[in-house]
């Protein structure tokens, strides 16, 4: 089973400041990965999928990047909406496909 | 518009039965992989399985193989996540999605990222 690591578990980000999350396999889903959003009280949605490749209607402040073990969610100036968790998932290798912790982006 | 939508929230005692659906909208039910996702208290998401609506082909996790029952009814396109002796730690939302599928160096895998997402299930056990 690949285990999906995400650091770090709490990011304290001011409005308008770029947020960055991180994502680590531990071994290469090649460019097999996605990100999700996840508001409380609220189902996960689909951000970015193929590492970097923006779901439909998902602003461009978000970018996903990376390949292999190592992967980057990046988000360029937070909005308020944007306080939320993030979840990251491979599906290079299944079953099962398999997501990271997590990383709650909170107000700092 | 493609939805998934789920029954509403269970309250159950140990050792009770129960039988959760996902009814999908707005696509071809039969032609995508459905799976269901845990998601315990204040914690993280937990892939446990997917049927193929066509077929009924049905994948576990090694976590919740033997655990729980995926089935599915192709004619009314829902979907079911079921168990035969629920426990007090079976107590979390549970939510339904759609695997979507891709194509890439002249293969195509039907199992990638999940969209759209059911609104979720609680399943609250307790005595």
């Amino acid at each position: 089973e690949i285990v999906m690591t995400q650091s770090p578990a709490t990011l304290s980000v001011s409005p308008g400041e770029r947020a960055t999350l991180s994502c680590r396999a531990s071994q290469s889903v090649s460019s097999n990965l996605a990100w999700y959003q996840q508001k409380p009280g609220q189902a996960p949605r689909l951000l970015i999928y193929g590492a970097s490749t923006r779901a439909t209607g998902i602003p461009a402040r978000f970018s996903g990047s990376g390949s292999g073990t190592e992967f980057t969610l990046t988000i360029s100036s937070l909005q308020s909406e944007d306080f939320a968790v993030y979840y990251c998932q491979q599906y290079n290798n299944w079953p099962p496909v398999t997501f990271g912790g997590g990383t709650k982006v909170e107000i700092k | 518009e493609v939805q998934l939508v789920q029954s509403g929230a269970e309250v159950k005692k140990p050792g009770e039965s129960l039988k959760i659906s996902c009814k999908g909208s707005g696509y071809s039910f039969t032609s995508y992989w459905i799976g269901w996702v845990r998601q315990m208290p204040g914690k993280g998401l937990e892939w446990m399985g997917i049927i193929y609506p066509g077929d009924s082909d049905t994948r576990y996790s090694p976590s919740f193989q033997g655990q729980v029952t995926i089935s599915a009814d192709k004619s009314i396109s829902t979907a079911y996540l079921q168990w035969s002796s629920l426990k007090a730690s079976d107590t979390a939302m549970y939510y339904c999605a759609r695997h979507t599928g891709y194509c890439s160096g002249g293969s195509c895998y039907s199992v990638a990222w999940f969209d759209p997402w059911g609104q979720g299930t609680l399943v609250t056990v307790s005595s």
